[in-house]
């Protein structure tokens, strides 16, 4: 099956600070690998998608880029603000049932 | 607010009990996924279903069961607690199988003592 490896599991930057976060996946199939925003105990909420046949995708300070061949994807955030403190989730699906392999997740903190 | 409504939003339990979890999906959504996320395991697919019936299985125990209703609405059910079992239970809906984006629900805190 699938399997999502998400690094840094911690990030910790000051505020207007770039962060970026990279994930890998195993299987070549997953065409789908969308990005979850979770505050402490409420639901992991999409914030960007990015499918297969697209390199790279971008709204506002948040933008995602696919490397096909490596198998890798990362999420970058500019510009950071307190209120981008949260974990993010990274996760990669396939057509079929689009059953999503999620990262461990990476605890991002923006100091003011 | 997703649309995704789940109850109850906090339940406290002991190890050995049965306990049912809602869900309503967004409208209009006949897929619904749940998902168990504990902080040693992660965010983790337990199983979906569609439109009634179950279309796929993951990580979930055979102390767990699921359902979907006529009107759509989903339960999961989990029986002979154990402290393992405490954690975060998530659903969430999509349009249908073919629709990648998932939106989730507010999620049931499950505590098992």
């Amino acid at each position: 099956g699938e399997n999502v490896e998400q690094h840094p599991s911690t990030l910790s930057v000051q505020e207007g600070d770039s962060a970026v976060i990279k994930c890998t996946y195993s299987d070549s199939a997953s065409n789908y690998f969308p990005w979850y925003k979770q505050e402490l105990g409420k639901r992991p909420q999409l914030i960007i998608d990015i499918r297969s046949n697209v390199g790279e995708k971008k709204d506002q300070r948040i933008a995602v880029t696919l490397n096909k061949t490596a198998k890798h994807f990362s999420l970058h955030i500019t510009e950071t603000q307190p209120e981008d403190s949260a974990v993010y989730f990274c996760a990669a699906s396939k057509g079929g049932s689009y059953i999503p392999t999620f990262g461990r997740g990476t605890s991002l903190i923006v100091h003011p | 607010d997703s649309g995704v409504t789940q109850t109850p939003k906090h339940l406290i339990t002991a190890t050995g009990q049965r306990v049912t979890l809602r869900c309503s999906p967004r409208s209009g959504d006949l897929s619904v996924y749940w998902y168990q996320q504990s902080l040693d395991q992660g965010l983790q697919f337990l199983i979906q279903y569609y439109n009634g019936e179950e279309r796929a299985k993951g990580n979930i125990l055979e102390r767990f069961s699921a359902q979907q209703f006529p009107d759509l609405h989903s339960e999961l059910n989990l029986s002979s607690l154990e402290l393992g079992d405490s954690a975060l239970y998530f659903c969430a809906s999509s349009v249908d199988t073919r629709q990648e984006t998932q939106y989730f629900g507010p999620g049931t805190r499950l505590l098992v003592l």
